[in-house]
């Protein structure tokens, strides 16, 4: 079935450097942009990045800017989000989630998401 | 940036009531406002893209409309599955941004 898969949070100390992965399954990955969106503990949504289905145009939350990458390896169906510089308050849960259109540009709603992986950054 | 204002923030609902959840952008964003809802524990679901299209699978108690800057979420008799919190996006302009967020919760 069709089914995000994320991968790679854990603790760390502020300051250090961290690497979610999002495995893609039962779905065309190259098709579609792909975001990152991200929840703080009891907190609302928070859209993170985002980059198109071939990976050339990405953007960014003026709050990660400079410190995120997002990526993407087509022919492995996986999506990246590189964090450094991380900040107490990139504290939350990470979401992988897909572009509901198929094809070209970005934005047009998310259709699929993950389950999450937790990123904690504490001293 | 473009901010989203939700409204109400809570609401304390009974079976079969009809709710209806508001969300004002600050600038008008076209059609690129969706909404989502996500319950306790959960991942985000998308219910309603482009102010009103349903997404494949939602209830037909659940319709979105608006424009401009002024768009609402209602669900038409309410069930307790639909506990949840509800959030809007706009996808009009970078960077994105989402509501805070509505949380209904049962009487």
């Amino acid at each position: 079935q069709v089914q995000l898969v994320e991968s790679g949070g854990g603790v760390v100390q502020p300051g250090r450097s961290l690497r979610l992965s999002c495995a893609a399954s039962g779905l065309t990955f190259s098709g579609n942009a792909m975001n990152w969106v991200r929840q703080a503990p009891g907190q609302g949504l928070e859209w993170v990045a985002v980059t198109s289905r071939d990976g050339r145009d990405k953007y960014y939350a003026d709050s990660v800017k400079g410190r995120f990458t997002i990526s993407r390896d087509n022919s492995r169906n996986a999506l990246y989000l590189q964090m450094n510089s991380l900040r107490v308050e990139d504290t939350a849960i990470y979401y992988c989630a897909r572009d509901s259109y198929s094809g070209p540009g970005m934005g047009y709603g998310m259709d699929v998401w993950g389950q999450g992986t937790t990123v904690t950054v504490s001293s | 940036e473009i901010v989203l204002t939700q409204s109400p923030d809570f609401q304390s609902v009974t079976p079969n009531e009809k709710v209806t959840i508001t969300c004002r952008a600050s600038q008008s964003i076209g059609s690129s406002l969706h909404w989502y809802q996500q319950k306790p524990n959960q991942s985000p679901k998308l219910l309603i893209k482009y102010i009103s299209e349903s997404f494949s699978g939602v209830p037909s108690r659940f319709s979105g409309s608006g424009s401009g800057t002024d768009f609402t979420l209602t669900i038409n008799s309410l069930e307790g599955e639909d506990v949840a919190t509800y959030y809007c996006q706009q996808t009009s302009s970078l960077p994105y941004t989402f509501g805070r967020g509505t949380k209904l919760e049962i009487k």
